[in-house]
């Protein structure tokens, strides 16, 4: 699997875009980009995903680069229920998802 | 409501207790994924079934023993575990196309072992 890095913590403050970074230089060319995030004590819950393009939706916006190697998961009006650790994943070629670390992501009012 | 239920939401067992965990899923999935997510841990996955099919088995001890008999349900049974086992198990479904395919998770269950 590609792995991924992500900055472990982030803050933002309520109301403003909040921009996530993750690189995975290693992504194959049909390995598609995910994102769930998990508030406190819940299941996590999908985002978004993306292989090419970029992509949107009512929750959040991502960013795909051209070569591939790096993604941003944009929040556009980020409230305190977005309070929160986001992943961001690349899936393998079969069904899996492993999960990393995360970005901790406080906002704050 | 992600359409995936889990029960309980929380258990307490003895080391020497047998339990077992539940998951049910109301989306017409084919696959169904137990995770395992300690303490400042990232979640772990332990196994996939797809299409009722075991596929996957990430050197879990053989005191967790899941079974999946049909598409819509999963059981994590328990027996014997140690104090460490403590965690929140989540389980999570999704219709596998390809390589695509969201993943919904339950609410998870708290398990502690005394």
């Amino acid at each position: 699997d590609a792995k991924t890095t992500q900055p472990p913590s982030m803050d933002c403050a309520e109301g403003r875009a909040a921009n996530l970074p993750c690189n995975h230089s290693t992504i194959s060319g049909n390995e598609y980009v995910y994102w769930y995030r998990q508030i406190h004590s819940q299941g996590p819950q999908y985002i978004i995903h993306g292989l090419k393009n970029n992509e949107t939706n009512e929750m959040a916006s991502l960013i795909i680069t051209e070569d591939r190697k790096s993604s941003t998961l944009i929040l556009p009006h980020a409230t305190l229920r977005d309070t929160a650790v986001y992943y961001c994943i690349v899936r393998s070629n079969d069904y899996k998802l492993s999960f990393g670390a995360g970005t901790t992501v406080t906002v704050r009012a | 409501e992600t359409g995936v239920t889990q029960t309980p939401r929380h258990l307490v067992m003895g080391m020497t207790n047998k339990k077992s965990l539940k998951c049910e899923q109301h989306l017409g999935h084919n696959a169904m994924y137990w995770y395992k997510q300690s303490a400042k841990k990232p979640l772990e996955l332990m196994f996939v079934y797809n299409f009722k099919e075991q596929t996957e088995n990430n050197s879990v001890p053989s005191r967790f023993s899941p079974e999946c008999p049909n598409s819509s349900h999963l059981f994590l049974h328990l027996h014997t575990l140690q104090p460490e086992d403590s965690a929140l198990y989540l389980c999570a479904s999704s219709q596998v196309t390809g390589n695509t395919g969201e993943l919904f998770f339950g609410e998870g269950s708290r398990l502690t072992v005394l």
